[in-house]
């Protein structure tokens, strides 16, 4: 079992839609999350992070926590072509300063 | 505020030649992570520095790598010598790396080649 999983995708959603990107982990002491946003040949670039469960709101960004679960997901509201990138999920491993990434979920947004 | 800065952004190289790529993280930052990203393997993590000291070098593939972080506002990663396969897109990433709270900030990336 990879440490973080994601969905390779692509995900293809409709300018305006929801899009619902998912994660999960395997380390169960894990305590903080991300995501990144990476567009092609850029860097990660961080949009979100949560350290608690529940759900954290930045404008069109929800990040949603269930520990219980052990997964961690991202949901973008009003969906704009500019969107369009992988979105990587991090967590920080028990211990660990480093952050373990997944291999990201590339997102198309279609106008 | 400067983010972190990276040297060079391209570098194409022969087989057999050492390679340097060079790290400034952002200041006040104590924390520094080199990763190597390829589509094969996604983002590894290479080695991490606090407060100048390397702390986790698990991820380094072998001794022809190596990483220095001579003060905390500048840090290298050596490849000697270097080989097709070390191909990739590496980027430093710095963090303040305070209690609970590991956000950390990519650089550009340098873009290496090696024939």
């Amino acid at each position: 079992q990879k440490e973080v999983e994601q969905n390779s995708g692509p995900l293809s959603v409709p300018e305006g839609a929801i899009a619902s990107l998912n994660c999960t982990y395997s380390d169960r002491g894990s305590q903080s999350f991300f995501w990144y946003r990476q567009y092609s040949g850029k860097s990660p670039e961080l949009i979100m992070s949560i350290y608690s469960n529940g759900d954290k709101e930045d404008g069109r960004f929800t990040a949603q926590l269930n520990k219980a679960s052990q997964y961690v997901s991202l949901l973008i509201r009003d969906s704009q072509p500019s969107d369009s990138a992988t979105y990587l999920c991090a967590v920080n491993r028990t211990g660990r300063r480093a952050l373990t990434f997944g291999s990201g979920t590339r997102l198309q947004v279609q106008p | 505020d400067a983010g972190v800065i990276q040297s060079p952004r391209h570098e194409v190289t022969e087989m057999g030649q050492e390679v340097t790529l060079r790290c400034k993280p952002i200041s006040g930052h104590n924390s520094l992570f080199w990763y190597r990203q390829t589509m094969m393997r996604g983002l590894e993590l290479l080695i991490y520095f606090n407060n100048n000291v390397p702390i986790d070098d698990s991820g380094m593939p072998e001794d022809r790598f190596s990483a220095k972080m001579p003060n905390a506002s500048f840090s290298t990663l050596k490849i000697q010598p270097s080989e097709p396969r070390d191909s990739a897109v590496y980027f430093c990433a710095s963090s303040l790396g305070a209690s609970g709270l590991y956000e950390q900030y990519f650089g550009p990336g340098t873009r290496l080649t090696v024939t």
